[in-house]
């Protein structure tokens, strides 16, 4: 199993533009999640999703949106990023629930 | 222990040595703890978890203590190597809604040789 993979590892982006931050996993897991972290700050969650077609929001989910067609995707979209949005993202999976997570590799943005 | 700022605290200790990092949660109705380790450029793993109902949970060479008397948690590594090198987290749950995972600020530990 490749596990939970995060495509781009990075990207820069000037204010404004839109793009698609691309998750997957091959576990069949249920619940997938999106966070960020920033220096100095714990993980904090974005929106997630307990099973396709399902997706919810977390703690600072403005400026994003996310869709779960399928089990094993989960892509999170920047509408118009903004230079508040630059961080690191990361993607997780679990088997049932927030509390079994499986993370990805991450992907680092930049919005200038 | 958590972090004040920008900065991550640093616990530095020799190699074979034992290292204690600490982490002090907010919510005395949070009912599950799990550590996180973050090697550099990579997501977080899991390390260990404890329930509210236990002091204190064992694993290979790490071991984690909760005193809820004192909202605080503290996750020791035994025999500290030169690969524990990482960020050291600890997020607490609280039940009930699926995004209800609180995650600290992490502490660095680096291992000298």
């Amino acid at each position: 199993n490749a596990g939970v993979t995060q495509t781009p590892k990075f990207q820069v982006l000037k204010t404004g533009q839109s793009m698609t931050l691309q998750c997957a996993q091959d576990m069949n897991h249920e619940y997938m999640s999106w966070y960020r972290q920033d220096p100095g700050m714990g993980l904090r969650l974005i929106h997630y999703s307990v099973g396709a077609g399902i997706t919810d929001q977390g703690e600072v989910p403005n400026g994003y949106n996310v869709s779960r067609s399928t089990t094993e995707d989960f892509p999170l979209r920047l509408l118009s990023a903004a230079p508040s949005q630059t961080s690191v993202y990361f993607c997780a999976s679990s088997p049932r629930d927030i509390l079994t997570q499986y993370f990805g590799p991450g992907t680092r943005l930049l919005v200038l | 222990g958590e972090s004040v700022g920008l900065h991550l605290p640093t616990l530095s200790v020799q190699e074979g040595d034992n290292s204690i990092i600490n982490c002090a949660y907010s919510n005395s109705a949070s009912d599950y703890f799990i550590w996180y380790k973050q090697e550099s450029g990579k997501g977080p793993q899991f390390i260990i978890d404890i329930r509210s109902n236990m002091d204190k949970r064992q694993g290979q060479r790490v071991t984690v203590l909760l005193n809820k008397t004192v909202k605080h948690l503290s996750l020791q590594i035994a025999a500290t190597q030169p690969g524990d090198s990482a960020v050291y987290f600890c997020a607490e749950f609280t039940g009930g809604s699926q995004g209800n995972l609180i995650f600290g600020k992490g502490t660095k530990l680096s291992v000298k040789p």
